[in-house]
C-alpha cells in the first residue's frame, strides 16, 4: 500500500513564526503536492513538485515556499506565519502525468 | 481543465445503490473523469477514472455518457461508511495536476 505521512496531525504556532510542514512517501513517486482545504473554498493547491530539487507554484503559492531535496520528501514552509494560514494542509503523491494521487491524513495548523 | 458541476448533497439509504452525477459539459477529448471522495478529517481518496467507456473496479462503476458530457459514480451497496464528500474532476492525460471543486456530500442513513 502506498503510504504518505505527514510530521504532524495538530500544529499550534504564533504569528511570524516559521514553520516547517513534513510529507514523506515510500512508493518512489516522482510528483508530490501540496494543498490547502478550508470550508467554502475547497482544496486548493499550493505548489508541486515534479522531481527532486524541482518545483511548481500553483493557484495560491503566495506566503509559502517548499524544498524537494529527496524523492520521498517534499516540505512547505511557512516563512512568517499569519493567522490566515490557519488551515488544514494535505500533502499527496502520484507517479508522473498520473491523476491518481495518494493523500496524507492532513495537519491542522492554527496560527495564533 | 474543463469544469465539473455536482449537486451540493445527496441523501441514500444503506445496502442500496448511490448514483452520483458529474457535469462536464465543455470536456475535451483528451481530458479524464476522475472521482475521489474524501472521509471527514482524512485526505481525499481516489476512486476510479475513465476516459470514453465505462469502468468498474471494487469500490465503484463509473458510466460515462456517448457525449461524453456527463458521467454518473455508482456505489452498488452504500454502506455507511461511504458517507463523504465525493469529488468529480476533469484531468488532461497530459500533467498530473487536478483541480477540486466543492463535490457532493453523500449521506448514507442506516
Amino acid at each position: 500500500d502506498v503510504k504518505v505521512t505527514q510530521s504532524s496531525r495538530y500544529l499550534v504556532k504564533r504569528t511570524g513564526e516559521k514553520v516547517f510542514l513534513e510529507c514523506v512517501q515510500d512508493m518512489d513517486h516522482e510528483n508530490m503536492f501540496w494543498y490547502r482545504q478550508d470550508p467554502g473554498l475547497g482544496l486548493r493547491l499550493i505548489y508541486f513538485s515534479y522531481d527532486v530539487k524541482m518545483k511548481e507554484k500553483g493557484d495560491i503559492p503566495e506566503g509559502y515556499s517548499v524544498s524537494r531535496e529527496k524523492k520521498e520528501r517534499f516540505s512547505l514552509i511557512l516563512e512568517s506565519a499569519s493567522t490566515n494560514q490557519t488551515s488544514m494542509y494535505l500533502c499527496a503523491s502520484s507517479l508522473f502525468g498520473d491523476g491518481e494521487q495518494y493523500f496524507g491524513p492532513g495537519t491542522r495548523l492554527t496560527v495564533t | 481543465d474543463a469544469k465539473t458541476t455536482q449537486p451540493t448533497s445527496m441523501d441514500c439509504a444503506e445496502g442500496r445503490a448511490a448514483n452520483l452525477p458529474c457535469n462536464h459539459s465543455t470536456i475535451s477529448g483528451n481530458e479524464y473523469v476522475y472521482w475521489y471522495r474524501q472521509i471527514h478529517s482524512q485526505g481525499p481518496q481516489y476512486i476510479i477514472h475513465g476516459l470514453k467507456n465505462n469502468e468498474t473496479n471494487e469500490m465503484a462503476s463509473l458510466i460515462i455518457t456517448e457525449d461524453r458530457k456527463s458521467s454518473t459514480l455508482i456505489l452498488p451497496h452504500a454502506t455507511l461508511r461511504d458517507t463523504a464528500v465525493y469529488y468529480c474532476i476533469v484531468r488532461e492525460t497530459s500533467g498530473s495536476r487536478l483541480t477540486f471543486g466543492e463535490g457532493t456530500q453523500l449521506t448514507v442513513n442506516p
